[in-house]
């Protein structure tokens, strides 16, 4: 089946750097969304890409939408305590009612 | 700010006893899904219901599962005999569907334990 395959599984990085993480896929897909999950929340949607080669900013966060539609990278800049958590890469299958999940990269931020 | 609302917050069950886990969907949104997430995994996709009708759903949403939206605002969904690997996070989520509204808005999750 579809899968996504996001990179890296964890980070450990010091409060001020700038983070990237990216997701690639053998499928083609409509639309790639990044969330982030605190422990014991749910998924809380950062930002959406529709269109390929797309670039959007969400204050220090930018996602781009990879031309051929089969990847995304999301940065962090000045990373700071809060940002600390596990980030999914997620697509929306072309043709398709469902939404699929990378297996997340955990954040640490060393202090 | 619109949200997705799921109760319980904790199920706890005994192994073969029915479970029924609740949802209220964003309200003007047309798209509703289940995902599971089992501790410390990704989140896995189970079902997509659309115009009262199951649209897509995974390998893992089987025999034992069913979704039903019984009026306007609820979305459920039931395991009929519940097993231990069944014990995870359920994610409800919803969109408002349309090209360019595809993102889905996800519930805090219902945690699921079996024993």
């Amino acid at each position: 089946g579809q899968q996504l395959n996001q990179s890296p599984q964890s980070m450990f990085i010091q409060e001020g750097e700038d983070v990237s993480m990216n997701c690639t896929s053998s499928s083609i897909f409509n639309t790639w969304l990044w969330y982030k999950q605190d422990p014991g929340e749910g998924p809380v949607l950062l930002i959406a890409l529709y269109k390929a080669g797309e670039l959007t900013s969400n204050g220090r966060l930018t996602a781009q939408f990879g031309i051929t539609r089969k990847d995304s990278f999301l940065n962090i800049s000045a990373s700071i305590p809060s940002d600390v958590g596990i980030y999914f890469c997620a697509g929306q299958t072309v043709g398709g009612d469902k939404i699929i999940f990378g297996k997340g990269t955990r954040l640490h931020i060393l202090p | 700010e619109p949200e997705v609302t799921q109760t319980p917050s904790h199920q706890v069950t005994q192994m073969g006893q029915e479970v029924i886990l609740r949802c209220v969907p964003i309200s003007n949104h047309l798209y509703f899904y289940w995902y599971r997430q089992i501790l410390g995994q990704k989140v896995e996709f189970l079902v997509s219901f659309y115009n009262n009708e199951i649209s897509e759903k995974s390998e893992i949403f089987d025999d034992q599962f069913s979704v039903e939206r019984p009026d306007g605002s609820n979305f459920t969904l039931k395991i009929r005999s519940t097993k231990l690997e069944d014990s995870a996070m359920y994610f409800c989520a919803s969109s408002a569907g349309g090209p360019l509204n595809t993102e889905a808005f996800f519930g805090q999750g219902t945690r699921l334990t079996v024993v």
